[in-house]
């Protein structure tokens, strides 16, 4: 079975500009999550996506970030403006079922942003 | 915010020991996971364990869970090099029906020495 596939793996932009991150889930898992890294830290959920409907974006810096998951497949993490604050992994994952958090997930390799 | 939080923040043991990696949390869970990442790498699931388990084993991992105490344990017996990584616990907490996902806690960073 494929993994959670992730891209680009770095990217280094300036403060102010924009990014996307893309991600393609395990074939068949219903729920993907967007989680962010900061060095040293554990991740933390932004946002989840049960098949192309968000479940939870309460963590999600709405005024700067957005995400979409066009027919519950792929899904795209955007930042616009990036501030240095943003500089950390970003990882997607997903899970077989939906939200129910019985099974453990899948993680892609990452994005490691860096803003300078 | 962190749901977990893991003991030590760092450990660094000789290969061949045992490592033991604890972790609490706050609020009542409905399961914990256990997740290993290597540098530069995504994280991996190494176990599950659920709310009305005590112990649970994989290989050379052992896991407990000690709902009164809100807390978890992670032992690796005959640690190897390539046990070296960052350890996470993440909880499941929420109501059937709730959206629910993974808390992570801040991990603690094991070391095994050749």
């Amino acid at each position: 079975e494929a993994g959670v596939a992730q891209s680009p793996r770095y990217k280094i932009i300036e403060k102010r500009q924009s990014v996307a991150f893309w991600c393609n889930p395990i074939s068949g898992h219903a729920t993907l999550y967007w989680y962010q890294q900061i060095l040293g830290q554990g991740p933390k959920l932004l946002i989840q996506f049960q098949n192309n409907g968000v479940v939870d974006d309460s963590q999600l810096p709405k005024d700067r970030f957005s995400a979409e998951r066009l027919k519950g497949v792929d899904s795209t993490l955007k930042i616009q403006p990036a501030k240095l604050e943003d500089s950390a992994v970003y990882l997607c994952a997903s899970s077989p079922r939906q939200g129910r958090g019985n099974y453990g997930y899948t993680f892609g390799s990452g994005t490691r942003l860096t803003v300078v | 915010s962190q749901q977990g939080e893991e003991d030590p923040q760092a450990l660094s043991i000789q290969e061949g020991e045992n490592a033991t990696m604890n972790c609490s949390y706050k609020t009542s869970i409905n399961n914990l996971q256990w997740y290993r990442q290597n540098s530069g790498r995504g994280l991996v699931h190494l176990i599950l364990i659920r709310s009305n388990e005590r112990e649970k084993h994989s290989g050379r991992l052992r896991v407990t869970l000690d709902t009164s105490k809100k807390s978890s344990s992670l032992l690796i017996t005959a640690s190897r090099a390539a046990d070296t990584a960052s350890y996470f616990c993440a909880t499941v907490a929420g109501p059937s029906g709730s959206a629910r996902q993974l808390t992570f806690g801040s991990g603690t960073q094991l070391t095994v020495l050749p």
